[in-house]
């Protein structure tokens, strides 16, 4: 699977929209990006995935650029239950692996 | 995700004894999964099945077992717990189809050696 270079951290202000960026510069032809987040202690929550069409579903957007080498999670307000360590994977698409790398904690602020 | 549910949430035991975690899940999903995780680390996984008669061992099984008795149910034994078996369980189970496979997680069983 490609590898993903997040930030470590982030802050974001309640009510506004949090844009969690991911490098995936090696990212193969038939890999899906994937996101999850982890709330303290809870199991990891499941956000989206794309190939390379942009997506969107009830919790958040995930923008892919053209050239796949990188793409962005979006979340359109935040509020103090998204803080969370947020995981981008890269991985091919039926692929029962799935591993997390050191994600990106974000911290909501009121 | 309340469509998996991990039973039970917290348990204290001692070293030497058996112990069984358990998973259930009503989404209908062939393929589940039981995953560790330590503080600070990241999920590894301990075994898979992707259906009844599917369990396969993950990257670490050694001082686990599991048990698919059914589509629904995956269940995770330690013969003899140890210390350094402390940690956060997950079971997951995913949405298997031909180009992507989802894994939804479950709330997590806290597990103390003692």
């Amino acid at each position: 699977d490609a590898k993903t270079t997040q930030p470590t951290s982030m802050d974001c202000a309640e009510g506004r929209a949090a844009n969690l960026p991911c490098n995936h510069s090696t990212i193969s032809g038939n890999e899906y990006v994937y996101w999850y987040r982890q709330i303290h202690s809870q199991g990891p929550q499941y956000i989206i995935h794309g190939l390379k069409n942009n997506e969107t579903n009830e919790m958040a957007s995930l923008i892919i650029t053209e050239d796949r080498k990188s793409s962005t999670l979006i979340l359109p307000h935040a509020t103090l239950r998204d803080t969370a360590v947020y995981y981008c994977i890269v991985r091919v698409g039926n692929d029962y692996k799935l591993s997390f790398g050191a994600g990106t904690t974000v911290t909501v602020r009121a | 995700d309340a469509d998996v549910t991990q039973t039970p949430r917290n348990r204290i035991t001692k070293t030497g004894k058996r112990i069984m975690l358990e998973c259930s899940q009503t989404k209908g999903h062939d393929r589940m999964y039981w995953y560790r995780q330590d503080p600070g680390l990241g999920l590894r996984l301990i075994y898979y099945s992707f259906d009844v008669k599917d369990i396969n061992k993950g990257e670490i099984s050694d001082g686990y077992s599991v048990s698919r008795q059914a589509q629904a149910k995956f269940s995770l034994s330690l013969e003899s717990a140890i210390p350094n078996q402390t940690a956060l369980y997950f079971c997951a189970t995913s949405d298997f189809g031909p180009s992507t496979d989802t894994q939804y997680f479950g709330p997590g069983t806290r597990l103390t050696v003692l």
